[in-house]
């Protein structure tokens, strides 16, 4: 079963330290990966995606992700926090199982990112 | 440039009785979905649509209904409101384009049934 795990619930970081949110992934054949963020009374915005190429994709307001195959992670980084990185983060994976060209998102259940100032 | 639009932002309703979150997008995407997000669940996904006219199920589509009239609009239906589909609600858009597989959300309808 395809599946996307967040295993930390809350991340805190101090402001202009580096900052990790964990992501793994289960899917069968090669994964489609995205990061949304969620900023309080807001939807989800789009962040980065992985689709082929480059392990390191880089995105909105300075942040980046790693790819990695053989763990099947897709961690969100950023070199220094910033307070108003404060948000809910979340994790998905492309859902497959439909078949042809879908774009149904398996999330995972979301890492809420405190940076303190 | 309206992008996804989510009314009504919030709604109170009692057990049983209907009502219809409505979706609009001016971006002329294909692909519409509906997601409820629950506390420590993450998003989960309703029902979705690749076109007008063409409607399927998700993960969680029991109590809920949808149709796709237009390109523009989709919107959701519930029955028979049960406290159990207190939520918040989250309408998204994208095109069908596989290699373009961004989603953009609207600002969510908050639902409570007492």
């Amino acid at each position: 079963a395809q599946s996307v795990a967040q295993p930390e619930d809350q991340v805190n970081v101090a402001e202009g330290n580096p900052l990790t949110v964990k992501c793994t992934y289960s899917v069968s054949g090669n994964p489609y990966l995205f990061w949304y963020v969620q900023y309080p009374n807001r939807g989800l915005q789009f962040l980065l995606k992985y689709i082929t190429g480059d392990n390191l994709v880089k995105g909105s307001y300075g942040f980046e992700a790693e790819f990695n195959k053989s763990q099947t992670s897709f961690h969100l980084k950023k070199p220094s926090a910033l307070v108003s990185d404060s948000a809910l983060y979340f994790c998905a994976v492309r859902d497959i199982r439909y078949g042809g060209a879908t774009n149904k998102l398996i999330f995972g259940t979301g890492t809420l990112l405190a940076v303190q100032p | 440039n309206a992008g996804v639009t989510q009314t009504p932002k919030f709604q109170v309703l009692k057990t049983g009785q209907s009502m219809t979150l409505q979706c609009a997008q001016d971006m002329n995407h294909e692909y519409m979905s509906w997601y409820r997000q629950d506390p420590g669940m993450g998003l989960r996904l309703i029902h979705y649509s690749v076109g007008a006219g063409i409607t399927d199920q998700g993960e969680v589509p029991n109590g809920y209904n949808v149709s796709r009239s237009t390109t523009e609009d989709f919107p959701l239906r519930l029955l028979s409101a049960a406290p159990s589909q207190t939520s918040v609600y989250f309408c998204a858009s994208a095109t069908v384009e596989a290699s373009k597989n961004i989603q953009y959300f609207g600002a969510g309808t908050r639902l409570s049934v007492l």
